[in-house]
Formats: structure tokens, sequence, C-alpha cells
């Protein structure tokens, strides 16, 4: 079955920690994309790849970190410098970011990440 | 600055009944929409899309409709099911920008037995 598989689905997290998650896509698709939602809002962009070793910053980098050594695989990882960490992570990947015409992105099951 | 407004932040219909949830946008650059439907602690599923180059686009229960000089677009659900409970959210695209989506805060749809 083709997917976007995210581990782990829950995450507890101690001040002042790193914690990286994953995702991993076996659809082939070149751009990849993490988001945040918060309770009542909308998603917001983290960072986006749109090819392997190529990462650009979105919306609400800060605090946060991103590799893209491989196609299939592009983990998140939430640093200490993350003042509120606490939210539902969604990793997303589209087929192909340079197409002139617009392309679906598909989502994980999101990771929860609370901070204690 | 929101670009995707979705102003209602709940819904609710009888089953049966017609479903429409709104989106507006103001960034005229966005030239891709989509309509994606969420439960709680899951990722979004992707309902339907637009381009901008139409006005209409159906795929059975669901129509979106777009209206490119109001910056607004719809998504009708007819009839509307109890299954179809969760939230929507409108998302907007524009190329050039690695296609990354711009959400709405999204609208609580509770269809009515």
């Amino acid at each position: 079955d083709g997917g976007i598989t995210q581990s782990p689905k829950y995450l507890f997290r101690k001040e002042g920690q790193n914690v990286t998650l994953s995702c991993e896509q076996n659809l082939n698709h070149d751009a990849m994309y993490w988001y945040r939602q918060d309770p009542g809002q909308g998603l917001r962009l983290i960072y986006y790849s749109q090819i392997v070793n190529d990462f650009q910053k979105g919306d609400i980098a800060e605090g946060y970190s991103v590799s893209r050594e491989k196609k299939e695989s592009f983990p998140l990882t939430v640093t200490s410098a993350q003042k509120n960490p606490t939210a539902f992570y969604l990793c997303a990947s589209m087929i192909s970011a340079s197409s002139a015409s617009g392309n679906t992105i598909y989502f994980g099951e999101g990771s929860w990440l609370t901070v204690v | 600055d929101q670009q995707v407004k979705q102003n209602s932040p709940s819904l609710s219909v009888q089953e049966g009944r017609i479903s429409i949830l709104n989106c507006d946008y103001t960034n005229s650059m966005f030239d891709y929409f989509l309509w994606y439907k969420k439960y709680p602690a899951e990722g979004p599923t992707f309902l339907i899309s637009i381009s901008s180059i139409k006005d209409k686009n159906e795929d059975g229960r669901f129509t979106v409709f777009l209206n490119k000089s109001a910056k607004h677009l719809s998504l009708h659900i007819v009839p509307s099911q109890p299954g179809d409970s969760a939230v929507y959210f409108c998302a907007a695209s524009a190329r050039g920008s690695a296609r990354q989506l711009t959400f709405g805060s999204g609208t609580q749809l509770t269809v009515l037995p």
C-alpha cells in the first residue's frame, strides 16, 4: 500500500530536549512538507522540500530543523529553541512542486507532541 | 494576515439536506484550490480540488464552485450524511511557491440524523 507514515503517533518531551518526528513516503513523490496544527486553528507550514538535499523554511520554521537525505524520508526535529512545541504535526507529500498546474498534497496520520 | 479565510467556525445541517461551506481568499496569485476533511487526531483527507481555469468541479456528492472575481469558493455536499460530520479545510496554492498550501481555519460540519 502506498502512503505516508509518521511515527511516533504520540510523543512526550521534557523541557530542553530535542525530539525527532519521522516521516516516510513510498509514493515516489518529489516534494514533502511539514505542517503544524494548534487546537481550533488551521495548518501552518514549518518546512518544505522540493527535491532531495534541498529544503526551505516555511512560515513558522523557528525552533525546527529538517533534513532530506533520501527521497522517501523527511524527518523533523523539534529543538529546545521552539518555545511552544505542543501541537499536532502533519507530514505531507506531493508528486512534484514544480508543475505549472496544481497537484494534490497528501497527508500522513499526524504525530502528537506534548511537552511535559 | 490571513490569505485564506473560513468565516464560519461551525455549521449544522439535517441529514439529506445540502451543506454549503464557504471560503474566501485574498491572494490573486492562488490558482489551485482544494478541500480537505479532517477528523480529530488524524491527517486531512483530500476531497476535491479546482483549478482557476474552471468555475465548477463535481465528484459524486461533492461540488466545488469558484468565483474568481469575488475570490470566493464554496463546497456543496448533497445529500449530507452523518458520516460527513468533520472539520473541513479550504486550502489554496500558487505557482512558484513549491505549491505549498495555505489553509483556512476550518469549519466544523455537524450533520444531524
